[in-house]
């Protein structure tokens, strides 16, 4: 089972940006999303319905609407700049964790 | 605080075995909650998930089909490590690796990871 991403999307600073994640698994497992930075290890922005870890600013949402999930930033910075990777359990094994191939964001 | 630190090898040759360290800080490697994960990245940019090992009364392990065939995860309680041994490395498999750890839950998210560890295979 698959989760597909954009390759690419930009924004304009302050302005909001969805990216989407869309897979057979998201009908049944929540996506969890992942910035990632260059030369950085990825960092957890979202996880399960829409929660949001220790540290991460509000501007970063999520949510889903059947196979298709999205992360939401409303009032992109400069800083937000990276690429977004999302994730799930697998719909054909469950013990199993599927990545989408990750969209780059860029902010102009 | 709990941390992630990665150590191995920078350089495998083709066929041989990788294996990777994982050592754990701040929390312990036979949670009955977390589970203990390697993804690799390759230079196209991709994360892939590998696999996971986790305690639960006895140890369970759960692999990519990608890789089933020739990976293995094992912890070490004593040492609270968990490590990787990738068999018939090749130049494929070039990528950073990474630890991780899903904390518990029901959606599998990856909370910490350790710091990555480039990994080129070449002979």
């Amino acid at each position: 089972s698959d989760l597909t991403q954009d390759p690419s999307v930009s924004v304009a600073l302050g302005q909001t940006v969805r990216i989407t994640c869309q897979g057979d698994s998201l009908r049944g497992f929540f996506a969890n999303w992942y910035q990632q930075k260059p030369g950085q290890a990825p960092v957890l922005v979202i996880h399960g319905k829409n929660n949001r870890p220790s540290g991460i600013p509000d501007r970063f949402s999520a949510s889903d609407s059947g196979t298709t999930a999205s992360l939401t930033i409303t009032g992109a910075q400069a800083e937000d700049e990276a690429d977004y990777y999302c994730s799930s359990r697998d719909k054909t094994n469950n013990h199993l964790v599927i990545f989408g191939g990750g969209t780059r964001l860029t902010v102009l | 605080q709990v941390q992630l630190q990665q150590s191995g090898p920078g350089l495998v040759k083709p066929s041989q075995t990788l294996s990777l360290t994982c050592s754990i800080s701040g929390d312990s490697v036979s949670s009955n909650s977390a589970s203990w994960n390697w993804i690799r990245q390759s230079p196209s940019g991709g994360l892939e998930w590998l696999g996971r090992t986790y305690y639960r009364t006895r140890w369970y392990s759960h692999y990519a089909v990608s890789v089933k065939n020739r990976i293995n995860i094992t912890a070490d309680t004593s040492q609270n490590q968990v490590s990787l041994h990738l068999h018939f490395m090749t130049p494929e498999d070039t990528a950073v690796y990474f630890c991780a750890r899903i904390p518990g839950g029901s959606y599998y998210w990856f909370d910490l990871w350790g710091q990555g560890s480039l990994v080129s295979v070449s002979s």
